[in-house]
């Protein structure tokens, strides 16, 4: 268990409809990652957040946004949703990344996102 | 960030030890190498990192190359629950945070 937690486990939706995935990090932990893993993409960066502000973006579509809230938990909004948006999505979190450092990622167990 | 290079799969047998080589002939002196595996779409697992001396902890052990252009994992008594996808990483000192997930190696444990 990497103290990582995600909600829902599953989902399954139609097209065109709107979802939010949440995520809380680790105790302690300010930096919070959402990536996707399709099959044909394989696990890819989406957003990074750090104590509540937007630090990097990766290839998150303009349908899909972010947040990270003051008790530090995040949520992923997923809109207009596609077939293609079908996908496991993780999300992962670190003490601190706000000096650049590397920092270890420890990842929770995913949403998997049925869109039909 | 470097790119890596892994084996697409391997094998080994249960109670034996696993090496799975990486190769990163394009490391820059501040990027690390990580390693982290998935077993069947479960949430990504770290296992380790280094960036020039060898490191071990109760998972694994990562030898890395005096020229730190190669590395390898090693499994000490692979174990069947040890069957999963194997990703080495290799992450910039100052890079904010992000990974970069390449196909990894698709250890499979056999009894």
């Amino acid at each position: 268990d990497s103290g990582v937690t995600q909600t829902p486990k599953h989902l399954i939706t139609a097209t065109g409809q709107r979802v939010t995935l949440r995520c809380s990090p680790r105790s302690g932990d300010l930096s919070v990652y959402w990536y996707q893993q399709s099959l044909d993409q394989g696990l890819q960066f989406l957003i990074q957040y750090y104590n509540g502000e937007e630090r990097a973006k990766g290839n998150i579509l303009e349908r899909f946004s972010a947040q990270q809230f003051p008790d530090l938990h995040s949520e992923l909004n997923l809109s207009s949703l596609e077939l293609g948006d079908s996908a496991l999505y993780f999300c992962a979190s670190s003490v601190d990344a706000s000096s650049g450092a590397q920092e270890t990622q420890y990842f929770g167990p995913g949403t998997r996102l049925l869109v039909l | 960030d470097a790119k890596t290079t892994q084996p697409p799969s391997m094998d080994c047998a249960e109670g034996r030890a696993a090496n799975l080589p990486c190769n990163h002939s394009t490391i820059s002196g501040n990027e690390y190498v990580y390693w982290y595996r998935q077993i069947h779409s479960q949430g990504p697992q770290y296992i380790i990192h280094g960036l020039k001396n060898n490191e071990t902890n109760e998972m694994a052990s990562l030898i890395i190359t005096e020229d730190r252009k190669s590395s390898t994992l090693i499994l000490p008594h692979a174990t069947l629950r040890d069957t999963a996808v194997y990703y080495c990483i290799v992450m910039r000192g100052s890079t904010l945070g992000r990974l970069y997930f390449g196909r990894g190696t698709q250890l499979t444990v056999w009894p």
